[in-house]
C-alpha cells in the first residue's frame, strides 16, 4: 500500500519554464490537495479537489493550474515558473466526509528550485 | 492573519515533562481539528484530530478543543528527544467545506 506518491522529488526549473508535478493515491480517497511550504509560512493550500472531475481554488492560487484527471490523480502545473514558487510542495488525499474524514495524509513532497 | 495561528516556538521543555502547544482560530463555525507533526525534512503525519468540546487522549498525546474560546492545545506528556519537531495544527478554511487550513508550526524541542 503506496499511499500518495509523488513524482518527482527534487525538481530545478529555470525562470519561464514549465512542469507538472504528479500525484497519486491508493486508498480510494474523494478529496485530494496540493499545498506548498515555505519557511515561517507553513503549509498553504494551493488548489483542492472534493472528487473527480471538480477543483477549486486554496490560499494561494496564482500561478498554478491543477488536473482531476480520475478518483487517483490529481496534478499541478506551473505554466512559467518564476523564482518565487520555489518551495517544497506537498500532495495530500482525505477520504473528505464528516468531520474525522477530513484527516489528510500526505506524500513525500517535492522540492522545487527555480533559478 | 492565517485562519490558525500558532506560536511559531522553538518551545523547549526537559525531557519527561509535559509539553503543551496552543493553537487559536478565527471561525467559530469551525467543527475539527488536526494536529500533525513533521520532522525536518519529512512530510507532516497525523497525530490527533479532535472535533468536541473538552479532552481526547491517546497514549501521551491529549488534545483539548475549546470552542468557546477558540482555540486548541496539544499536550504531550513525558516528553522524549524523539518528540522534537515541528507541531501543526490544522482546522477547515472558512467557507471551504473540507479544505484544510494550516497554522504555521510550533517547533519543540526536548532537551536531554
Amino acid at each position: 500500500n503506496a499511499g500518495v506518491t509523488q513524482t518527482p522529488k527534487f525538481q530545478v526549473l529555470k525562470t519561464g519554464q514549465s512542469m507538472t508535478l504528479q500525484c497519486a493515491q491508493d486508498m480510494n480517497h474523494n478529496s485530494m490537495y496540493w499545498y506548498r511550504q515555505d519557511p515561517g509560512m507553513g503549509l498553504r493550500l494551493i488548489y483542492y479537489s472534493a472528487s473527480e472531475g471538480t477543483t477549486d481554488k486554496g490560499e494561494v492560487p496564482n500561478g498554478y493550474n491543477v488536473s482531476r484527471l480520475n478518483k487517483r490523480e490529481f496534478s499541478l502545473r506551473l505554466e512559467s515558473a518564476a523564482p518565487s514558487q520555489t518551495s517544497v510542495y506537498f500532495c495530500a488525499s482525505a477520504y473528505g466526509t464528516g468531520p474525522s474524514n477530513t484527516e489528510a495524509f500526505f506524500g513525500q513532497g517535492t522540492r522545487l528550485t527555480v533559478v | 492573519q492565517k485562519e490558525v495561528e500558532q506560536n511559531s516556538g522553538p518551545l523547549s521543555v526537559p525531557e519527561g515533562a509535559i509539553a503543551s502547544l496552543n493553537c487559536t482560530y478565527s471561525d467559530r463555525g469551525s467543527q475539527s481539528f488536526f494536529w500533525y507533526r513533521q520532522y525536518s525534512g519529512k512530510s507532516p503525519e497525523l497525530i490527533m484530530f479532535i472535533y468536541s468540546n473538552g479532552d481526547k487522549e491517546d497514549g501521551r498525546f491529549t488534545a483539548q478543543l475549546n470552542k468557546a474560546s477558540q482555540y486548541v492545545s496539544l499536550l504531550i506528556r513525558d516528553s522524549q528527544p524523539s518528540d522534537s519537531a515541528t507541531y501543526l495544527c490544522a482546522g477547515p478554511l472558512t467557507g471551504g467545506g473540507n479544505k484544510l487550513t494550516f497554522g504555521t508550526g510550533t517547533q519543540l524541542k526536548v532537551e536531554l
